[in-house]
């Protein structure tokens, strides 16, 4: 099955500082999802992105599907932004199930 | 906004114990997922449902667990005989009518087995 790496493991920021994640896939993807586990332990979608770019406020993500990676871009972070950022991907096989990365835990002081 | 709900929240069982993990998908979704977090760990898939039977399954997904959708609404995940190692935050998921569309999550159950 497709793998999933995600770079880097751990990210410690100062508010107002950006940061780039970085998602790696071993195969062609139908369907790549960046997610935010808050820390109550929720998955939160942050995009959805199988290919091209996508902005959401604060956040964007791009999706270079024929290089199989994905970058998630937090720009301005606030404390908020932490906990861990999973990206997801599923393979063009049949669909059925999205394969998550390690993760990244992010950690935003003051 | 559309959301996946799950019941209950948190979860304590003796180990042995049945557990019937309940979630209630985006109404007009057709494709149904359960996934499992172990502390710490990344998110795992257990099992995929669609047109009223199991579409693919992990390893992990053995004779201890079972999934039904008893009705139009709910999307259940039995485990029986639960173990220790069976505790973790569990996750339902739902997409709609193009399988290859974004999914969906709901909060999860923290489920301890003691």
């Amino acid at each position: 099955g497709i793998q999933v790496e995600q770079s880097p493991p751990d990210l410690i920021l100062q508010e107002g500082a950006n940061s780039t994640l970085r998602c790696n896939f071993s195969d062609s993807v139908n369907n790549l999802q960046w997610f935010h586990q808050n820390p109550w332990g929720q998955l939160i979608n942050l995009f959805y992105i199988p290919s091209g770019t996508k902005q959401n406020g604060r956040l964007s993500a791009t999706t270079v599907a024929t290089e199989r990676y994905s970058l998630l871009y937090i720009s301005s972070s606030q404390t908020t932004d932490s906990g861990v950022y999973f990206c997801a991907a599923e393979d063009t096989g049949t669909a059925s199930k999205l394969t998550f990365g390690t993760g990244t835990r992010l950690q935003v002081t003051l | 906004e559309p959301e996946v709900t799950q019941t209950p929240s948190h979860q304590v069982t003796q180990m042995g114990q049945e557990v019937i993990l309940r979630c209630v998908p985006i109404s007009n979704h057709l494709y149904f997922y359960w996934y499992r977090q172990i502390l710490g760990q990344k998110v795992e898939f257990l099992v995929s449902f669609y047109n009223n039977e199991i579409s693919e399954k992990s390893e992990i997904f053995d004779d201890q667990f079972s999934v039904e959708r008893p009705d139009g609404s709910n999307f259940t995940l039995k485990i029986r005989s639960t173990k220790l190692e069976d505790s973790a935050m569990y996750f339902c998921a739902s997409r709609g009518v193009n399988p290859t569309a974004e999914a969906f999550f709901g909060q999860g159950t923290r489920l301890t087995v003691v």
